[in-house]
């Protein structure tokens, strides 16, 4: 088995800070992603990575850079945190691209003061 | 507009009844249904999942029954435990899409000892 590791778990940021949430999987998975989950609604995909050296926009990429380091981690910044945000970022990762099974991790939590 | 619906928001059933969770959808091109159960403080975890040749899937207590006519599918979880409450989701994908998952807002299932 494998696990998937979020860092921080809690982020508290101000209004117009840039901030970087952090996601290392041991799953050996080609593809990764990035999902907001607000509270009452879906999860919305941000952006994912088919492979080491890819980068795709999602649905809500607007406000949101992200990096594929290496094979394992992947990482998410919101650009300029906006007042009252508040929501869950969840970083997944699959074999591959294209109906595998996605495993999650247990979520970022930002607050935006 | 929500390509993706599930229709109750949460749902409480007492122990031992059969829970039916509901879902339907737009697009008659989704091709692959997955759900994905979520605890408080985890990531969703898939649970089951079918595909629109068929119109019945059984794994253990979990059973999805699918409609390809009416485009809709649920979730009948028999024999309910309180360790079923969590939230879960149905998603929906096409292989023109190369499967990029479209999520429901999820139901939050409460299970009454």
């Amino acid at each position: 088995g494998g696990i998937i590791t979020q860092t921080p778990k809690f982020l508290i940021g101000q209004e117009g800070q840039k901030l970087t949430l952090k996601c290392q999987q041991n799953f050996n998975h080609d593809t990764m992603y990035w999902y907001r989950q607000d509270s009452g609604k879906g999860l919305r995909l941000i952006y994912y990575s088919i492979t080491e050296n890819d980068l795709q926009k999602g649905d809500l990429s607007e406000g949101y850079d992200a990096s594929r380091e290496k094979k394992s981690s992947f990482s998410l910044t919101v650009t300029s945190a906006q007042k009252n945000e508040m929501a869950v970022f969840l970083c997944a990762s699959s074999i591959n691209w294209g109906g595998a099974e996605q495993y999650f991790g247990p979520g970022t939590r930002l607050t935006v003061l | 507009q929500q390509q993706v619906r599930q229709s109750s928001q949460s749902l409480t059933v007492w122990e031992g009844e059969t829970a039916i969770l509901n879902c339907s959808y737009e697009n008659s091109a989704f091709d692959y249904f997955p759900w994905y159960q979520q605890f408080p403080g985890e990531g969703p975890a898939l649970l089951i999942a079918i595909r629109s040749v068929s119109d019945k899937k059984e794994d253990g207590r979990f059973t999805i029954f699918f409609n390809k006519r009416e485009k809709n599918l649920s979730l009948h979880i028999k024999d309910s435990q309180p360790g079923d409450s969590a939230t879960y989701f149905c998603a929906a994908s096409r292989r023109d899409s190369n499967y990029q998952l479209i999520w429901g807002s999820g139901t939050k299932l409460i299970i009454k000892p």
